[in-house]
Formats: C-alpha cells, sequence, structure tokens
C-alpha cells in the first residue's frame, strides 16, 4: 500500500511564528486531505487538496502530486493551532504519521 | 453546516462483552467509514461501506468486526467480543463519493477493562 510520511514528527513554536509541515506519498494519489486533531481528539477538515494550492485565513496548503508531497503552512501561529496535523490519501484510506504542534505563548 | 454524529462519546465495556458503536453520517453521503486511532498512534482505516456492502477492509477489521447500516441513517460497527487492545478512539466518516473530501463524527472512545 501506499506509504505516508510526515515531517517534522514534532514542532514546538513561539506564538506568532510561521511553520511548515510536509507530506510525502510513496506513490501517485488523486486526492489529499489535510486534518487538525484538536486536543479534545476531534478531526477538524482543513484542506481537500488534489493539487495546487488553498488558502484558508492563515493557513494554506499545496500538493504537488507529480513529485508526491504536500505542504501545509500556518502563519502567525497561535495556541489553538496546537494538536495533530494528519494528511490522509483519500480513496486509498491511508492517514499519515503525523506532526504534533505545540504553540506557547 | 451537515455534520457526522456519533453515540455514545464515551463507552466503557468488560473484556468478551459486544459492543455497537453507532454513527449517523450526513444525509446526502453515500460512502462510509470507520477508523480507529490507538492513544497516541495514527489514525487506522478499518472498513468503507457503499451500497449496502463492504467495499474495503483492512487486516485489522477480522471476524470481530462487522458492519450495518440498519436503516436509512444509522451506519454501526460492532465489535463483537471485545479485547484489552481493542480501547480505541474509533471515529466514523461519509463522503459524497469515492474520492471526495471525507467528513469525520466527533468519534467514540472505547475503554475495554
Amino acid at each position: 500500500g501506499i506509504q505516508v510520511e510526515q515531517s517534522p514528527p514534532d514542532l514546538i513554536l513561539q506564538e506568532g511564528a510561521n511553520s511548515t509541515l510536509r507530506c510525502n506519498f510513496s506513490d501517485s494519489v488523486n486526492n489529499l486531505q489535510w486534518f487538525h486533531q484538536n486536543p479534545w481528539g476531534q478531526l477538524i477538515n482543513l484542506f481537500y487538496i488534489p493539487s495546487g494550492t488553498k488558502q484558508n485565513g492563515r493557513l494554506s496548503a499545496t500538493t504537488v502530486a507529480t513529485e508526491r508531497y504536500s505542504l501545509l503552512y500556518i502563519s502567525s501561529s497561535q495556541t489553538t493551532d496546537s494538536g495533530v496535523y494528519f494528511c490522509a490519501v483519500v480513496g486509498q484510506f491511508y492517514f499519515g504519521t503525523g506532526t504534533s504542534l505545540t504553540v506557547i505563548p | 453546516e451537515p455534520e457526522v454524529t456519533q453515540t455514545p462519546s464515551h463507552q466503557v465495556t468488560q473484556m468478551g462483552q459486544e459492543v455497537i458503536l453507532r454513527c449517523v453520517p450526513i444525509s446526502n453521503h453515500l460512502y462510509f467509514y470507520w477508523y480507529r486511532q490507538i492513544l497516541g498512534q495514527k489514525v487506522e482505516f478499518l472498513v468503507s461501506f457503499y451500497n449496502n456492502e463492504i467495499s474495503e477492509k483492512s487486516e485489522i477489521f477480522d471476524d470481530q468486526f462487522s458492519v450495518e447500516r440498519p436503516d436509512g441513517s444509522n451506519f454501526t460497527l460492532k465489535i463483537r467480543s471485545t479485547k484489552l487492545e481493542d480501547s480505541a478512539m474509533y471515529f466514523c466518516a461519509s463522503s459524497r463519493g469515492g474520492n471526495s473530501p471525507l467528513h469525520f463524527g466527533n468519534g467514540t472512545r472505547l475503554t475495554v477493562t
């Protein structure tokens, strides 16, 4: 099956800092989704992004399907951004290994 | 915005007991899924369901597990005889199409003692 690796596994940021999270996948995919798992365990849909770039407020995502990676950008991070960020290959059901983000005030 | 709802939010059961986890997918969605997440680990696929039958399942989804859509709205996951290692958060998801965005419920935390 497809391998989905995320980096870095852990990230600690000062509030206000920017960050880039990466998702690499081992085979071509038709669609990719980014989720934020908040401290209460809920999986919040951030982006459905098979290719190209999308933006939503302080967050944006870019997928380059031909090179098998996707990036999630968080700008001006806030403490509420803390949690685990997962990418998932939709249709093949695979979730990435996750990036655990802690934003400190 | 329509949501996927799951009940109960937390279930405690004794080893060997049967449990049924319930989900109400978004009403116009056609694909339904169960995932699980053992504490601190990644989200793992269990099963997908389409047109009233299982379309895909993982090796985790063994004979102890079953799914059902007993009526037009509910989608259930049954674990026949729970083991300690079944303790996890179980997520239900639905999507409009097989390659459409997944929408997750808030999960059911299952604790097997």
